[in-house]
């Protein structure tokens, strides 16, 4: 199965600044059938970005996705005070969808 | 307005069984495929497989083939999650998520349904 990895594992930044988060697949995921997620506690996840790059419906343009192959980024460029929470990256390439361990971004 | 509405929380004693609902709201239930994920306490994403509405065809991740059956009810737009020979471990939130287009992207999901896993 295709294992991936994020870091940082937590991140503390302010309110304004900018988030760059990585996930990092064991193999190539093909055609970028990758996907970020935002999950806030006690809620379920909302997909962010898909096709590594496209932003889902109604997400905001501060919210970039970028990479191809086993490299993949997700950046905001601004961080708001609603941003901060848990991020996955998934891989829907090959089964299992496996999701990486997810990056916590909490206020400094 | 797309929405995917679970049943209510589960308490179920070790080696039983589990089923849990999904309802779907606002779009074609055939038109996507219907993945469940779940989530153990305090830990991350676990995907479990996928059924495909219109077929009925499923694909269930390799760890929960044998003891997991997804199936769904067309004339209500209601899928179901049942989980056998339950174990403390399979104490979690369960997810429905809807698929995107032709591409299994999870672009809309349910509130989640705990199931816990006690003596």
């Amino acid at each position: 199965e295709i294992v991936l990895t994020q870091s940082p594992g937590t991140l503390s930044l302010s309110p304004g600044e900018r988030a760059t988060l990585s996930c990092r697949a064991s193999q190539s995921v093909s055609s970028s059938y990758l996907a970020w997620y935002q999950q806030k506690l006690g809620q379920a996840p909302r997909l962010l970005i898909y096709g590594a790059s496209s932003r889902a419906t109604g997400i905001p343009d501060r919210f970039s996705g970028s990479g191809s192959g086993t490299d993949f980024t997700l950046t905001i460029s601004r961080l708001e005070p609603e941003d901060f929470a848990v991020y996955y990256c998934q891989q829907y390439d090959i089964s299992p969808f496996t999701f990486g361990p997810g990056t916590k971004v909490d206020i400094k | 307005q797309v929405q995917l509405v679970q049943s209510g929380a589960e308490v179920k004693k070790p080696g039983t069984s589990v089923k849990v609902s999904c309802r779907a709201f606002g779009y074609t239930f055939t038109g996507n495929y219907l993945h469940w994920v779940r989530q153990a306490p305090g830990r991350g994403l676990e995907w479990m497989g996928w059924i495909n509405p219109y077929s009925g065809g499923t694909h269930y991740a390799e760890k929960f083939q044998g003891w997991v059956t997804m199936t769904t009810d067309t004339s209500s737009s209601t899928a179901y999650m049942e989980l056998s020979r339950l174990k403390s471990d399979d104490t979690a939130v369960y997810f429905c998520a809807r698929g995107g287009h032709y591409a299994e992207y999870l672009q809309d999901w349910g509130q989640g349904t705990l199931v816990t896993v006690s003596s």
